[in-house]
């Protein structure tokens, strides 16, 4: 039973455009959601998160939104940028407990020079 | 310098032999994980460990044991090696013992059971 989603398995953009990577999520305790990055051959990079408290945070080009009602968000890239192609993990915890930080499945964004 | 580095980078290795993963952490941190990446590139939480004490064992079978000497250490020994353990296996560590704030992973070990 997958407690984060993110439906689409892969994503192309041109470059100089907004890359919009979308993740849902189904457990309405989590309080906390992440993404990484994640290049082939080497592990997942921290990108940008967000606390439940907050409806976006934005980092440079990143931004996240987070729709609780919805129990989606979105990772917002602007301008998009060829060494932005990755894998995108959206991840979700609890922060309260040391409960575990939940995967998405991960978006292949590759972005088109 | 790397933060977190686990050896091997890749593993090849024959059903029902016994191999380890080592993992070691230069951040100071107090929490340490393995992860497993499957063929559908799932990433998901084995074990993790906060001051050497094992706070998360997820349902893994017992062929999987993990080893922390000390904090700066979490290293992964697979008895009896099947085939559906073929997989990436991830090593990662954060400041918190959640991971609600980053955490950093190793490059991965790509372990085939052939």
């Amino acid at each position: 039973d997958q407690q984060v989603k993110q439906n689409s398995p892969s994503l192309s953009v041109q470059e100089g455009r907004i890359s919009i990577l979308n993740c849902d999520y189904t457990n309405s305790m989590f309080d906390y959601f992440l993404w990484y990055k994640k290049y082939p051959a080497e592990g997942p990079t921290f990108l940008i998160s967000i606390s439940s408290i907050k409806d976006k945070n934005e980092d440079g080009r990143f931004t996240v939104f987070l729709n609780k009602s919805a129990k989606h968000l979105s990772l917002h890239i602007v301008p998009s940028q060829p060494g932005d192609s990755a894998v995108y993990f959206c991840a979700a915890s609890l922060k309260t407990s040391y409960d575990k930080v939940i995967f998405g499945p991960g978006t292949s964004l590759s972005v088109i020079p | 310098d790397t933060a977190v580095s686990q050896t091997p980078k890749y593993l090849v290795t024959q059903m029902g032999n016994d191999k380890s993963i080592k993992c070691e952490q230069n951040l100071g941190h107090d929490t340490m994980y393995w992860y497993k990446q499957d063929s559908k590139k799932f990433l998901k939480i084995m074990f993790s460990y906060n001051n050497k004490e094992l706070i998360i064992n997820e349902t893994v079978p017992n062929r999987f044991s993990p080893k922390s000497p000390d904090k700066a250490h979490l290293n992964l020994h697979i008895n009896s090696l099947e085939l559906g353990d073929s997989a990436v296996y991830f090593c990662a560590s954060s400041q918190d013992p959640g991971g609600w704030t980053e955490a950093f992973f190793g490059q991965g070990t790509r372990l085939t059971v052939v």
